[in-house]
């Protein structure tokens, strides 16, 4: 079954710390995959695709075909960079619909 | 330009009675999405319209949830009987053209309380 995994419920770290969001995703063939973001009472909305390859508000993702992952990081975390951050994935067949993970929640700690 | 909008807000209703979303989606996009979110978990598609036609709706209850998009453009989403574990957040999303590579974009969603 296609799935994303998102193993951290919450997670916390310092301003200025390094970021890492892990995203691991079950599927057999070559997805589209997409990093979205909530922050505090603002609507979901999409932070980068893979196939950008592009760098928003310094978070960077790389595939990762041989470990199936997607990885968010950010190099310095800011207190702005709080919110809830879900991983999906289209597998660009058929519909092309979304598989978005749990979710992990980012709280950056002044 | 103006974002996806949805309506109401909030519902709370008593199980077994009925309940209607509406969603209207960013000007121009073919492509509308239904989403239910239940706390602690991430979005799932319960159905997407291309146009005015159903592209996807395998993960939507048919027992008891109807969506219709008449004239490809503005939704609505319906619950008849609404049972308990349907409390969640209904989110309408919307996109260009519907590609694996597109953008969607989410209106507020409606939290629904079912008791």
């Amino acid at each position: 079954a296609q799935r994303v995994t998102q193993p951290e419920k919450l997670l916390s770290v310092f301003k200025g710390a390094p970021v890492e969001l892990k995203c691991n995703y079950s599927y057999s063939g070559s997805p589209e995959l997409f990093w979205y973001v909530q922050y505090s009472r603002q609507r979901l909305q999409l932070l980068l695709r893979h196939i950008s390859r592009e760098s928003i508000k310094g978070f960077t993702a790389d595939l990762n075909k041989g470990e199936t992952s997607f990885h968010l990081k950010k190099p310095f975390a800011q207190e702005e960079d709080s919110a809830m951050y879900y991983c999906a994935f289209s597998t660009g067949a058929g519909s092309y619909q979304l598989t978005f993970g749990k979710g992990t929640k980012l709280s950056v700690i002044p | 330009e103006a974002g996806v909008a949805q309506s109401p807000r909030y519902k709370i209703i008593e199980k077994r009675q009925s309940v209607a979303f509406w969603c209207n989606p960013i000007s121009g996009h073919a492509t509308l999405y239904w989403y239910q979110q239940i706390l602690g978990q991430g979005p799932k598609l319960l159905i997407q319209f291309q146009n005015n036609g159903v592209v996807d709706d395998s993960q939507l209850p048919k027992d008891r949830f109807s969506a219709e998009r008449l004239k490809g453009v503005d939704s609505t989403l319906k619950i008849q009987p609404a049972k308990l574990e349907d409390s969640a957040v209904y989110l309408c999303a919307s996109s260009l053209y519907g590609g694996a590579t597109d953008t969607q974009y989410f209106g507020p969603g409606t939290r629904l309380t079912v008791l």
